[in-house]
């Protein structure tokens, strides 16, 4: 079965990095993902695209703070020097078998 | 500018029915799939539907087939969902999102509207 596993909770303080984790379930490991941004009160907004060999495509206006790398059946979402509006919750999701699936998202805290 | 706005959510009894609807706007709306994904309060995100360019092909998550109907009118650069057989387990935000052509992801979502099945 396609499951995809995220942290439930993140922090890391203003103007630092951080890295988001997504792992995608045994036997899944060369899927492709996508990365969703959910600010509070709002609805989702596409980040990126990110390939099993870490090659990437984001959305329009994503900035470049934002990226992707790949390790494995680990999906990884780096966020560069942390601003406010980016706390929010980090959806991946993936479509390889069947229906779309989503991870259960990690909340991003921005200290 | 894409553009993808939600309206006819609303509260209603179980058993009851809501349709809603998306406007699109900012792209050739008859050239993608579209998608109706939902959160329950609190919840996660749950792709509920989605329907080819020309409404041949339409796909269900297992929870809501029989009871919901997703259709598109490419006239009127809209998508809806019909929801009938309410459950408690239906409330939630509803979003409409485009599907990407190279894959089952979303590159653009509306802001959501709210369904609230309750006695």
């Amino acid at each position: 079965q396609l499951v995809l596993t995220q942290s439930p909770s993140a922090s890391a303080s203003l103007g630092a990095s951080v890295k988001l984790t997504c792992t995608l379930s045994s036997g899944h490991s060369s899927y492709a993902i996508a990365w969703h941004q959910q600010q509070p009160e709002k609805g989702p907004r596409y980040l990126m695209k990110l390939n099993s060999d870490g090659s990437h495509s984001k959305g329009d206006g994503i900035p470049d703070r934002f990226s992707g790398s790949s390790s494995g059946a680990e999906r990884y979402l780096t966020i560069s020097s942390l601003q406010s509006e980016d706390e929010a919750d980090y959806y991946c999701q993936t479509w390889g078998t069947g229906i779309p699936v989503f991870g259960g998202g990690t909340k991003l805290t921005v200290l | 500018e894409v553009q993808l706005v939600e309206s006819g959510g609303g509260l209603v009894q179980p058993g009851g029915s809501l349709r809603l609807s998306c406007a699109a706007s900012g792209f050739t709306f008859s050239s993608y799939w579209m998608s109706w994904v939902r959160q329950a309060p609190g919840k996660g995100l749950e792709w509920v539907a989605n329907i080819k360019q020309d409404g041949s092909e339409k796909y269900y998550v297992d929870s809501v087939k029989g009871r919901f109907t997703i259709s598109r009118d490419n006239a009127k650069n809209s998508l809806y969902l019909q929801m009938n057989s309410l459950r408690a387990e239906d409330t939630a935000v509803y979003y409409c999102a485009r599907d990407k052509p190279d894959g089952w992801y979303f590159d653009y979502w509306g802001q959501g509207t709210l369904v609230t099945v309750s006695s």
